[in-house]
């Protein structure tokens, strides 16, 4: 069965530090994957999109890489601060109808200062 | 900006109410969606609109219905509330046939069956 998989566990990091989370995915190929922010009682607000033919993509501080071999995505955020404190979605269309996207438990990150 | 709204941050019912979670987007989107959210569970979908009066069921249609009269609004209801329904309820919506379905989402409303 299709899968995507985050790592649960809640990271924690110090402020100024690389925060790192993966995303992987099983029995698929999908055409693109997005990264997601959620704060608490909140709905997740959308951060990145990376394509299949493209290896990295970058916004400011945020960084994401997309290795269609290993079916995983890394999400990065450098020089990261206290209020990137957050739980990070990723989601791919996995249906590939173009319109549903999934997603994946999503993993708590905690910048400590 | 995209805005979605929902009509109710925090909801609170009793089992066997019937129970609607109205949600609009400004942004003449086509496709709308609503989800649930549950620790470990993570965001799962119950239905999903491509237009006006249509639906199609998502992973978890059982024990609730969806309208769409109009492009803006897409209603969630809960036919008789159980204590197995108490979630955050997400609305979601996108642009039909952009090639990344970048979804906006609202605030959520967290609902309480007692």
């Amino acid at each position: 069965s299709q899968k995507i998989e985050q790592n649960s566990e809640a990271l924690n990091i110090q402020e100024g530090k690389t925060a790192t989370l993966t995303c992987n995915y099983t029995n698929y190929s999908p055409a693109y994957l997005q990264w997601y922010r959620q704060d608490p009682g909140r709905g997740p607000v959308f951060l990145l999109l990376i394509r299949e033919n493209e290896k990295e993509k970058r916004k400011e501080r945020l960084k994401v890489t997309f290795d269609t071999t290993l079916k995983q995505s890394l999400f990065h955020i450098t020089a990261s601060q206290p209020a990137d404190s957050a739980t990070y979605l990723c989601a791919l269309d996995l249906n590939n109808a173009g319109n549903m996207l999934t997603f994946g438990g999503g993993t708590r990150l905690m910048v400590k200062p | 900006d995209v805005k979605v709204t929902q009509s109710s941050r925090y909801l609170v019912k009793r089992t066997g109410e019937k129970v609607f979670l109205e949600c609009v987007q400004d942004m003449d989107h086509e496709n709308m969606f609503w989800y649930r959210q549950d620790p470990g569970l993570g965001l799962r979908l119950i239905y999903f609109s491509y237009d006006v009066k249509m639906k199609e069921k998502g992973d978890i249609p059982e024990g609730y219905s969806v309208s769409r009269e109009k492009k803006e609004r897409f209603s969630l209801i809960l036919e008789s509330a159980s204590t197995n329904q108490t979630s955050m309820y997400l609305c979601a919506s996108s642009l039909a046939g952009a090639r990344s379905d970048t979804q906006y989402f609202g605030p959520g409303t967290r609902l309480t069956v007692l």
